[in-house]
Formats: C-alpha cells, sequence, structure tokens
C-alpha cells in the first residue's frame, strides 16, 4: 500500500468548472506539497502547507491534520490547467501520490 | 536562467553504452535528488546528497551510479541499463534535505533499447 493516495486517477472537466483533488497520506508529516507536472515532464511546486488552507489565484489547497486529508480545489478551471496534480509528504523519504491526470475540455 | 536544469532532455542508449545525465541548480540549495518516474507509478525517490554527500541510496541498482562533484551539480552516470530502465528521470534540490519545498527540473526522458 502506498503511503499517498489520491483519488481521482482521472478527471476530465467542462472549461469552468469546480475541480477537487483529493490526498490521503498515512505517515505522520510536517507539511503536505501539492506539484503540477505538464506533459513534457517538468515538475512545479503549487503548495506547501501544513495547516489550515491556502489560495494561488484559482487554486486552494486545505488540509486536516487529524484526518490526514488534503484537498486542491481548482475554481473557474481552464484547459491550461490541464496537467497532473502529484501529493507529496515528507517522511524519512518524500512519498509521492501516483498523481490525477486532469483534462480541461473547452 | 531557470532553478533547475537538466540536460539531455531526452537520451536514447543501447544497453551497451555508458552515458551521463546532468543536473545544475542556481537556488543556493543543499539538498539534491535523482527520482525516476515509470509510466503509472508514483516517483520512486534513488538518490539523495546534502551537502555533497550522499544520504539516502534506495536500493538502486548499481548501473545507476550517482555523483555530487558540489553542492550545484548532480550528475547520473548510466552503464549496462536495461530497457526496464527507461523512464522519465527528474532532479529536484530544496534547502535542506527532505525539508522545505522541492524544486524540480523538466526531466531527462530515457529510453533504452
Amino acid at each position: 500500500k502506498n503511503e499517498v493516495e489520491q483519488s481521482p486517477q482521472n478527471l476530465t472537466a467542462q472549461e469552468g468548472e469546480f475541480i477537487t483533488i483529493n490526498c490521503s497520506y498515512s505517515v505522520g508529516i510536517s507539511a503536505l506539497h501539492w506539484l503540477q507536472q505538464h506533459p513534457g515532464g517538468g515538475i512545479v511546486s503549487l503548495f506547501m502547507l501544513s495547516s489550515g488552507k491556502k489560495k494561488h489565484g484559482r487554486l486552494i489547497a486545505t488540509i486536516n491534520i487529524q484526518e490526514k486529508h488534503s484537498s486542491l480545489h481548482i475554481t473557474a478551471s481552464h484547459p491550461r490547467d490541464s496537467a497532473v496534480y502529484i501529493c507529496a509528504v515528507p517522511g524519512n523519504q518524500f512519498y509521492f501520490g501516483t498523481g490525477t491526470s486532469l483534462t480541461v475540455i473547452p | 536562467e531557470t532553478g533547475v536544469t537538466q540536460t539531455p532532455r531526452h537520451l536514447v542508449m543501447g544497453m551497451t553504452n555508458k552515458k551521463s545525465l546532468k543536473c545544475e541548480q542556481h537556488l543556493g540549495h543543499n539538498a539534491m535528488y535523482w527520482y525516476k518516474q515509470s509510466a503509472k507509478k508514483p516517483l520512486e525517490l534513488m538518490f539523495v546528497y546534502s551537502l555533497e554527500e550522499r544520504v539516502e541510496n534506495n536500493s538502486v541498482p548499481s548501473r545507476f551510479s550517482p555523483e555530487c562533484p558540489n553542492s550545484s551539480h548532480l550528475f547520473l552516470h548510466l552503464h549496462t541499463l536495461q530497457p526496464e530502465d527507461s523512464a522519465l528521470y527528474l532532479c529536484a534540490s530544496s534547502q535542506e534535505v527532505l525539508t522545505g519545498e522541492l524544486f524540480f527540473g523538466e526531466g531527462s526522458r530515457l529510453t533504452v533499447l
């Protein structure tokens, strides 16, 4: 069993829809990372959070430490949001989810 | 310049070749990492360096050999690879090892024939 589980694995949305990606983890953590990977491979860090909520533009990340769960929300989704979104937590190494592949259709 | 730069972006090699992947970070970070990303699998940690010293070797076959000559450069030397080693190899850095924000390179797409 992976230390980090993400859902859904694949997600297709119409432009403008509100999107939620979920992450559950089993290890004790100091912070959780949300990453974005575009086709071609490069990975960009979106958020690092240890409690509560963070917002950056149309992206919102929340975390519940007691429940070991985090969500990434995208408001007013756009085709340029199409990417793989990866949840990661540090332990004795970084543990990564398998990613959620998001496609936003115009 | 981008924070973490990887070269080459694409590499095709035969099983008997010797090649190297290069990573350079311009962020002044103390920790650098090599990750392997295969289709449908989570990122797999291969090696971690902190201040040029290897702190993690995640049971990686000896046909992969890392080198960290200084805190800004990281190499992955490849020798006698297998077709199943074909993957995207990602370099990353962080201010301190296993803490702080991770910064990734664009990756090197490796195909072993």
